[in-house]
């Protein structure tokens, strides 16, 4: 069975400074892992996908995530964070061969501080 | 291509009513699934359809709770009878499922932001 857990509902940071969202997750075969975010009033949109190859993965608006097997891990990261990346983020993780359901994380909403 | 499409934005029903929530997933798309979205629980999937026949309706939280799909453009989400626990916001999400592979990103649909009084 596969899971997803990401630690902090909230994250604060101020405009600028580097964004980390974490991801950690469980899953009996290698798996698909993708960040989605949703805007106020939004659906939710894919920022980025791990699938195969390389292990970095960058996605829209400066977003980048890298997967660990090691930590079972698939953190967010953004160098700089805008005003406008105030939002919910979402890991979510899928089994190849499987279901192929997506199993979404609790979500993170990320504060930005002017 | 318009995205998945929702419909009604929101809706407001008061408690015994029946109510319908509609989606038009993305044409070419054989993979569609409904969530349930809350503050308590996050992100919930309900129901999960492929190529219009249902899979895994194991979210589907009760009885009160059926869906369709009668064709590959279009499928409907029912409450009846809605009780004010069911308010939430619901979202419709397809993908071009690739044979199990799991690789291709849902696309999801703006929602519909049910309140039950």
């Amino acid at each position: 069975a596969q899971s997803v857990t990401q630690l902090g509902s909230h994250v604060s940071v101020s405009e600028g400074a580097l964004v980390l969202l974490r991801c950690n997750y469980s899953s009996s075969v290698p798996p698909y892992l993708f960040w989605y975010v949703q805007y106020p009033n939004q659906g939710l949109q894919l920022l980025l996908k791990y699938t195969t190859g390389a292990t970095l993965v960058k996605g829209i608006n400066g977003f980048e995530a890298e997967f660990k097997k090691s930590e079972t891990s698939f953190h967010l990261t953004k160098p700089s964070a805008h005003m406008s990346d105030a939002a919910e983020y979402f890991c979510a993780v899928s089994e190849p061969g499987g279901s192929y359901i997506p199993t979404f994380g609790r979500g993170t909403s990320l504060i930005v501080h002017p | 291509d318009a995205g998945v499409i929702q419909s009604p934005r929101h809706e407001v029903t008061e408690m015994g009513q029946e109510v319908t929530l509609r989606c038009k997933p993305i044409s070419g798309h054989n993979s569609l699934f409904w969530y349930r979205q809350t503050m308590m629980r996050g992100l919930e999937l309900l129901i999960y359809f492929n190529n219009n026949v249902p899979i895994d309706d194991s979210g589907m939280p009760e009885d009160r709770f059926s869906a369709k799909m009668p064709n590959a453009s279009f499928s409907t989400l029912k409450i009846q009878p809605s009780e004010p626990r069911d308010s939430a916001v619901y979202f419709c999400a397809s993908s071009l499922g690739s044979g199990g592979l799991g690789d291709t990103e849902a696309f999801f649909g703006q929602g519909t932001r049910l309140t039950v009084v």
